[in-house]
């Protein structure tokens, strides 16, 4: 299970607290992705990452940022404005260029925020 | 932007039984169609894929197949068994862009 970690893999926070999940991996892939799983809704796309020092918005983006100054890192920092925080986060990479193709998903972070 | 719907959002087959999830897409430039397989507390895993210049591919019990004119995919799953009982998600994306966007998940139970 290794080349794409998150860490911790539970976190739990106050409400209006700043908290920022990491994802690091050692696949020398291009692009990195974060998603939030809640039941039922399966994975939706909150930023994506294709090179470094670049980042897209995905479909929730509003309430979280995100940074990319390594290709190996990319940490994902939920703010006070995220009005639901509490939720499954994952992490991924791929090759990333001409792509798209497989992602490789992390373990996951659960935020629970109270 | 792509938008993938899913369905049934649960399945329960007997073992031995067939099981079809299948999935619908929006977004006619997506060409990449991935099947991820995430068993209970842990991570979504790649079990099969296809590109949209083939119709269909399989791999021992599992296959996908694809009509691109109708934007529909799906997965099939041939003589279940207990190990199968997970959540599975379908997937597309184009190859203008690096991001996919998941189906909302199957809950598959494979009942011995």
């Amino acid at each position: 299970d290794g080349g794409i970690t998150q860490s911790p893999k539970y976190l739990f926070r106050k409400e209006g607290q700043n908290v920022t999940l990491s994802c690091e991996q050692n696949l020398n892939h291009d692009a990195m992705y974060w998603y939030r799983q809640d039941p039922g809704q399966g994975l939706r796309l909150i930023y994506y990452s294709q090179i470094v020092n670049d980042f897209q918005k995905g479909d929730i983006a509003e309430g979280y940022s995100v940074s990319r100054e390594k290709k190996e890192s990319f940490p994902l920092t939920v703010t006070s404005a995220q009005k639901n925080p509490t939720a499954f986060y994952l992490c991924a990479s791929s090759i990333g260029t001409g792509g798209p193709y497989e992602q490789y998903f992390g373990p996951g972070t659960r935020l629970t925020v109270t | 932007g792509e938008n993938v719907e899913q369905h049934p959002s649960t399945l329960s087959v007997q073992e031995g039984d067939s099981a079809v999830i299948k999935c619908t897409y929006s977004d006619s430039a997506s060409n990449y169609f991935p099947w991820y397989k995430q068993e209970l507390g842990k991570r979504p895993q790649l079990i099969i894929d296809i590109r949209s210049n083939v119709g269909e591919k399989k791999d021992q019990r599992i296959a996908v197949t694809l009509n691109k004119t109708a934007k529909h995919f799906s997965l099939h799953i041939t003589e279940t068994q207990p190990e199968d009982s997970a959540v599975y998600f379908c997937a597309a994306g184009a190859s203008n862009n690096n991001d996919m966007r998941f189906g909302a998940g199957t809950r598959l139970t494979v009942k011995p």
